[in-house]
């Protein structure tokens, strides 16, 4: 089936630093959204992109739509304690219904 | 907190056996969907209900099936577990079925032995 390859599959950080992650695909994707999974809870939308190229920002984080369509990024500035959690991408394909394709996650850890 | 619950909250069940879980709806929500999420893994879509008929489905065989009641709530029944069933379960509500307004619930954790 479809898939989307989300890097890195954890990441180790000092609290303060910028953190960078992003999903890729080999299909076209319409939409791509960004969630955030802390422990014991569903996975909370951060951020919606609809069109190629398009840029936006929800706090300390930002997000990329992809020019191809097949790629997306996230940004985190300044990341503080309580960014930790599993980070998915999640995409619709361009002649899907509404079911979303999801990245495997990654999970953001911050070094005491 | 998105008002969208889920019960049990853990289960344990042995292969062949049978699962019900439930998902509350918040109000007005129309739709819910279905979701299965292996340890490590993104979830993966199931099915989704729209008032009470379903319209759309993962891959996913036909021992997953479900229902949406009247007041939207729903269920999640799977038949002749096997072992790589267990996972989380999770349910999310939304309006119209736009993905990207779906609360999500806390998920069931369904463990098969």
């Amino acid at each position: 089936g479809q898939q989307l390859n989300q890097s890195p599959q954890s990441m180790f950080i000092q609290e303060g630093e910028d953190v960078s992650m992003n999903c890729t695909s080999s299909s076209i994707f319409n939409t791509w959204l960004w969630y955030k999974q802390d422990p014991g809870e569903g996975p909370v939308l951060l951020i919606a992109l609809y069109k190629a190229g398009e840029l936006t920002s929800n706090g300390r984080l930002t997000a990329q739509f992809g020019i191809t369509r097949k790629d997306s990024f996230l940004n985190i500035s300044a990341s503080i304690p309580s960014d930790v959690g599993i980070y998915f991408c999640a995409g619709r394909l361009t002649d899907s219904n509404y079911q979303l394709i999801w990245g495997a996650g990654t999970k953001l850890i911050i070094k005491p | 907190e998105t008002g969208v619950t889920q019960s049990p909250t853990h289960l344990i069940k042995t292969r062949g056996q049978q699962v019900t879980l439930r998902c509350s709806s918040q109000s007005g929500h129309n739709t819910v969907s279905w979701y299965q999420q292996a340890l490590g893994q993104g979830p993966q879509f199931i099915f989704q209900y729209y008032r009470e008929e379903e319209n759309g489905r993962g891959n996913f065989p036909p021992r997953f099936s479900g229902l949406q009641f009247p007041n939207y709530s729903s269920e999640l029944n799977v038949n002749a577990l096997e072992l790589d069933d267990s996972a989380l379960y999770l349910c999310a509500n939304s309006l119209g079925g736009r993905q990207e307004t779906q609360y999500f619930g806390p998920g069931t954790r369904l463990l098969v032995l």
